[in-house]
């Protein structure tokens, strides 16, 4: 069926460092692709969105890469901070249902000081 | 302040015994869902409303039912709650279903013994 795939599960960098979360999805008619930031015992909080128009979108330290001919898409993160320590989540429309956002499965990750 | 607003924040029921969980939104949204999130299997769509009087099944609406009845209310009801469905529970809003990001509430953590 439709999915969204998310890898790594679990990332640990320094901080400082970049990290670079991927994920693939199977609707080649997705057209807009949302990435969430949960915080411990919060909701999901939309961090930064690509439509599939532009190939890259930056705000500040996040930017999100789109490769249409390959179906996937990433979350970069440069100059990781404590504060960025979450899980997160990408997604995307799945067109033969309806557009319902499909989740993957989760990043937790982890900016050790 | 724009946000999703969801009721309880936490409740332990046993088996059988019926709740309501609120939801409300103040942006004028259309679009409404419910999401549940177990560890390991992220965020899955329970039930989703297009608009007043417009509802659907996600991809496990076993055991749950919901009402739009007013647009800015969403309420998840679970007629008999059973020990699986204990989980982490969500609302979600958005302008449109298509392209537009999710607003998500801050959860509610449901135990069913």
């Amino acid at each position: 069926g439709e999915n969204v795939e998310q890898h790594p599960s679990t990332l640990s960098v320094q901080e400082g460092d970049s990290a670079v979360i991927k994920c693939t999805y199977s609707d080649s008619a997705s057209n807009y692709f949302p990435w969430y930031k949960q915080e411990l015992g919060k909701g999901p909080q939309l961090i930064i969105d690509i439509r599939s128009n532009v190939g890259e979108k930056k705000d500040q330290r996040i930017a999100v890469t789109l490769n249409k001919t390959a179906k996937h898409f990433s979350l970069h993160i440069t100059e990781t901070q404590p504060e960025d320590s979450a899980v997160y989540f990408c997604a995307a429309p799945m067109k033969s249902s309806g557009d319902k956002l499909t989740f993957g499965t989760g990043t937790r990750l982890a900016v050790r000081p | 302040e724009a946000q999703v607003t969801q009721n309880p924040r936490y409740l332990i029921t046993v088996t059988g015994k019926k709740l309501t969980v609120t939801c409300s939104q103040n942006m004028n949204h259309e679009y409404m869902s419910w999401y549940r999130q177990d560890p390991g299997l992220g965020l899955r769509q329970i039930y989703y409303s297009m608009n007043v009087e417009v509802t659907d099944k996600g991809d496990v609406p076993e055991g749950y039912k919901v009402s739009r009845k007013e647009k800015r209310n969403f309420p998840l009801i679970l007629e008999s709650p059973s020990p699986n469905q204990t989980s982490l529970y969500f609302c979600a809003s958005s302008l449109t279903r298509e392209g537009s990001g999710q607003y998500f509430g801050p959860g509610t953590r449901l135990t069913v013994t």
